[in-house]
């Protein structure tokens, strides 16, 4: 079966720059959630959207926004990064129509030297 | 408020039975679940439980609700070297949300 999928899988930053994350969700799930992972921490719900609207809003710095485009998929794009942006960024999607469980995607990890 | 907490180590015997516990806040969770982390890796869904039921049992992995205490566990049995790994419980904070997950149990099987 399809799975959420998440690029790119490893990225390298330096303070300052700008980062772009992609998440592909399973086909026919309408909601994408993103969250953040620091070391030895739990996620951290970020942001989320149904169908292309922002439906919820977490812990997520103003540096970072995100958006879901016509075809589903998301984009979370951070700038200005600092050391402690450092860490594991999941993605996940669920369908409104079917129990609403969340699937993840393998995850981006990303190091801010 | 949101808070879902759990134990962090759990140390069992290959061949033995594991039960992780979380407690959760959200009343109103429809649904609570159970998410596996293996080092370096995503969250791998493992099971869920829906709030009106009180157990849900899955080949190894059996869920106990008690929805008065708002206290959820998972028990493994047979534990397996490979079930080493960190486990998650998260509820579902309002109705399609965000989840809400607890500090994580890190699962340590020794052969």
């Amino acid at each position: 079966a399809a799975g959420v999928i998440q690029s790119p899988r490893h990225l390298i930053k330096e303070k300052r720059e700008t980062a772009t994350l992609k998440c592909y969700p399973i086909p026919r799930h309408d909601t994408v959630y993103w969250y953040q992972q620091g070391p030895g921490q739990d996620p951290q719900f970020l942001i989320s959207f149904y169908e292309k609207m922002q439906s919820d809003k977490g812990s997520i710095p103003d540096r970072f926004s995100a958006q879901q485009f016509s075809d589903y998929h998301s984009e979370l794009n951070m700038s200005s990064l600092e050391l402690g942006d450092s860490a594991l960024y999941f993605c996940a999607s669920s369908s409104t129509s079917y129990q609403e469980t969340q699937y993840f995607g393998p995850g981006t990890r990303l190091l801010v030297l | 408020g949101e808070d879902v907490e759990q134990s962090l180590f759990l140390s069992v015997r290959e061949g033995d039975s594991s039960v992780i516990n979380c407690t959760y806040t959200d009343s109103s969770s429809t649904y609570l679940y159970w998410y596996k982390q293996e080092p370096g890796a995503g969250l791998q869904l493992l099971t869920y439980i829906f709030s009106n039921m009180d157990m849900k049992q899955d080949q190894r992995l059996t869920v106990l609700l008690n929805k008065k205490d708002k206290h959820l566990s998972l028990r493994i049995a047979d534990t397996q070297t490979g079930d080493s790994a960190i486990y998650f419980c998260a509820e579902v904070y309002n109705q399609g949300g965000k989840l809400i997950f607890g500090q994580g149990t890190e699962l340590s099987v020794k052969p």
